[in-house]
């Protein structure tokens, strides 16, 4: 059984401080990981991809994979208001169907 | 240009009816993905579509479930005699024409469906 594991939350963090988010998976193998923000009932919309150990940033956005530990985790620094969404990891199992952890809820605080 | 629409946003089934929901995705994307996400949580797989081709229906998760997509573009997503348990937003993505897994997924708006 291929799985994503997420916190649910809610996660609360304080405008301009950085959020965290953190995932893990259960498979070794997996080559490909990535972060969707879905908005209380919109579509999920992809924020980062990454596909080799180490930080990928792109802005406000940072990416962090450690296969090692089965681990990937989504950093966003000064956090707005805007950023306050559902975050789904999603990692692709061989080149099979991509499957999506449950999501944390992330809330930014004024 | 014009991103992946889905019809109807919502639909309202009784128990036992048959129910059908459209996808089109952007233009000149090869791959066609559909998903059924629960309430709380994430996106689950259902079936995927390169070009007419349905390459993997391991998803869906019983014979009362269908997708097509003869022309390989519009997909339709058929639930016969549907219940309670189908109550769920079904969301349609598609990829750019490399067709691979790893290529971004353009997530259309969904359609909620409650079976009462």
């Amino acid at each position: 059984q291929k799985e994503v594991e997420q916190n649910s939350g809610p996660l609360s963090v304080p405008e301009g401080a950085i959020a965290s988010l953190n995932c893990t998976y259960s498979d070794r193998g997996s080559q490909s990981f990535f972060w969707y923000r879905q908005y209380s009932g919109k579509s999920p919309e992809l924020i980062m991809s990454i596909y080799s150990n180490g930080d990928k940033e792109d802005g406000r956005f940072t990416a962090q994979l450690n296969k090692a530990s089965q681990y990937v985790s989504l950093l966003i620094r000064d956090s707005q208001p805007s950023d306050s969404a559902t975050y789904l990891c999603a990692v692709l199992f061989g080149n099979e169907k991509l499957t999506f952890g449950t999501g944390t809820r992330l809330t930014i605080i004024p | 240009g014009a991103g992946v629409s889905q019809s109807p946003r919502y639909k309202v089934a009784k128990r036992g009816q048959d129910v059908a929901l459209r996808c089109d995705p952007i233009s000149g994307h090869v791959s066609l993905f559909w998903y059924q996400q629960a309430l709380g949580q994430g996106p689950e797989f259902l079936t995927y579509f390169q070009n007419e081709a349905q390459l993997d229906k391991s998803g869906l998760p019983s014979d009362r479930f269908f997708a097509e997509r003869p022309e390989g573009s519009v997909s339709t997503l058929k639930i016969q005699r549907t219940q309670q348990e189908d109550s769920a937003v079904y969301l349609c993505a598609s990829s750019p024409p490399s067709g691979r897994w790893t290529d971004t997924q353009y997530f259309g708006p969904g359609t909620r469906l409650t079976v009462l």
